[in-house]
């Protein structure tokens, strides 16, 4: 079935680093791909998306783009800031009729000023 | 953007009570809900997904009659864990996807349920 692999966290950065989170999936068909974010004790938002292959997400100054021939949906930012703090979660539409989300296991990052 | 509210944020019951989480969408319809538990460390886990006015489809291996869903409007959805268990502590969480447009789904900040 459908499936999400994304790095393990903790990550811990400094303020202004650079960040990448690796995202690689697994799915039958042509899913659209997300990248949401949840903010401590607050929901998940979604932070950018893809819905065909080569498009590029983006918002907030991260960028994502839906690479299909590495099956690959890397996060990056080029210079993070303590309020991204927070766990981000890759996703994918799933192969159910109603657009239901298969995630990837969050990673949890971390930004020390 | 749209908002997604769920009431209560925690509950703790005790084991064999029932216990009901409510799902609204404040400033949209929803004509698709969707319930997710979280486990610690642990990715969404899709339980069932709900559209107004029908009954929920459950994913495999959750169980109907313990995970009761109903999606009475396109602004509500509730979810009750029947003769809750200590093994049904979780974190729930709802999401609701606007009419015509399954692709987006805006989340509640979760129920954090802990049966003792």
């Amino acid at each position: 079935g459908d499936s999400v692999t994304q790095m393990e966290g903790p990550v811990t950065l400094s303020e202004e680093a650079f960040l990448t989170i690796n995202c690689t999936y697994t799915a039958t068909g042509y899913p659209s791909l997300f990248w949401y974010v949840q903010y401590p004790g607050e929901g998940l938002q979604l932070l950018l998306k893809a819905t065909k292959a080569d498009d590029k997400g983006s918002n907030k100054g991260f960028e994502a783009t839906y690479r299909k021939e590495t099956t690959s949906f890397h996060l990056e930012k080029g210079s993070v800031q303590v309020s991204d703090s927070a766990v981000y979660f890759c996703a994918l539409s799933g192969g159910g009729s109603q657009g239901n989300l298969i995630f990837g296991k969050g990673t949890k990052l971390s930004v020390k000023p | 953007g749209a908002v997604v509210s769920q009431h209560p944020s925690r509950v703790i019951c005790k084991s064999g009570t029932s216990v009901k989480i409510e799902c609204r969408s404040l400033d949209f319809q929803a004509t698709t809900m969707f319930w997710y538990r979280q486990f610690p460390k642990q990715s969404l886990m899709l339980m069932a997904t709900s559209n107004e006015g029908s009954k929920a489809t459950y994913e495999q291996g959750v169980e109907k009659d313990k995970f009761l869903i109903n999606h009475a409007s396109l602004t509500l959805s509730t979810l009750t864990v029947t003769s809750a268990h200590p093994e049904d502590s979780s974190f729930y969480i709802c999401s609701a996807a606007g009419t015509g447009n399954t692709d987006t789904q805006y989340f509640g900040p979760g129920t954090r349920l802990t049966v003792l």
